[in-house]
């Protein structure tokens, strides 16, 4: 497909489980990104790749959020022993990741966690 | 640390009356400054932006406004349709070589017919 893709589109998981969530970035984009957006909330900066630079991780907010990138291609957000707090719209966006250019967002995966 | 404030968090407008939303940045680098719409249960979607070599841009009914040394934009959509209500997300660029985007906390837009 032409766009972001980012599946699940929805997941459900118990407390304590781990997920994984994946998003295929728009081929040729070097710089991808992920968000968490909570219930009427804003877009929370999570992380940030770019080409073969170290990402930029200031946002996780604990230890229990992690994000591989292979290359230029997919990405994989994991959330190990999930909590309640942690349900989300969670955003990836991708872009060609030189100066000021557009980013174009996914349809997002909403986790709940019961 | 890097920060983007948006007001209002809502907005109502009747139809055909004019919006405008504000945003201030804190990072004296940002040089680009993007407009999102997001539509319920979608991704948002950029509809303008503006970078820092310019004051002004405008596409159709929406414009951007930009002042650099006040270290804020605005968003201004004229002749409000049904349509354009959705929420709307200001951005900044972090420092002037990489694209790390800082998102504002958006505005809630309805136009009532």
């Amino acid at each position: 497909g032409a766009g972001v893709s980012q599946s699940p589109s929805n997941k459900v998981t118990e407390k304590g489980k781990d997920v994984e969530l994946r998003c295929d970035p728009i081929s040729g984009h070097t710089a991808l990104y992920w968000y968490r957006q909570r219930l009427g909330q804003g877009l929370e900066f999570l992380i940030y790749f770019q080409g073969n630079s170290a990402p930029d991780k200031s946002g996780l907010p604990s230890d229990r959020f992690s994000a591989e990138r292979t290359g230029e291609s997919v990405s994989t957000l994991t959330i190990q022993r999930t909590q309640q707090e942690d349900s989300a719209v969670y955003l990836c966006a991708s872009s060609l990741g030189t100066m000021n250019t557009e980013a174009f967002f996914g349809q997002g995966t909403r986790l709940t966690v019961v | 640390g890097e920060n983007v404030e948006q007001h209002p968090s809502t907005l109502s407008v009747q139809e055909g009356d004019s919006a405008v939303i504000k945003c201030t940045y804190s990072d004296s680098a940002s040089n680009y400054f993007p407009w999102y719409k997001q539509e319920l249960g979608k991704g948002p979607q950029l509809i303008i932006d503006i970078r820092s070599n310019v004051g002004e841009k405008k596409d159709q009914r929406i414009a951007v406004t930009l002042n650099k040394t006040a270290k804020h934009f605005s968003l201004h959509i004229t002749e409000t349709q049904p349509e354009d209500s959705a929420v709307y997300f200001c951005a900044a660029s972090i420092s002037s070589n990489t694209g790390k985007l800082i998102f504002g906390q958006g505005t809630t837009l309805q136009v009532k017919p």
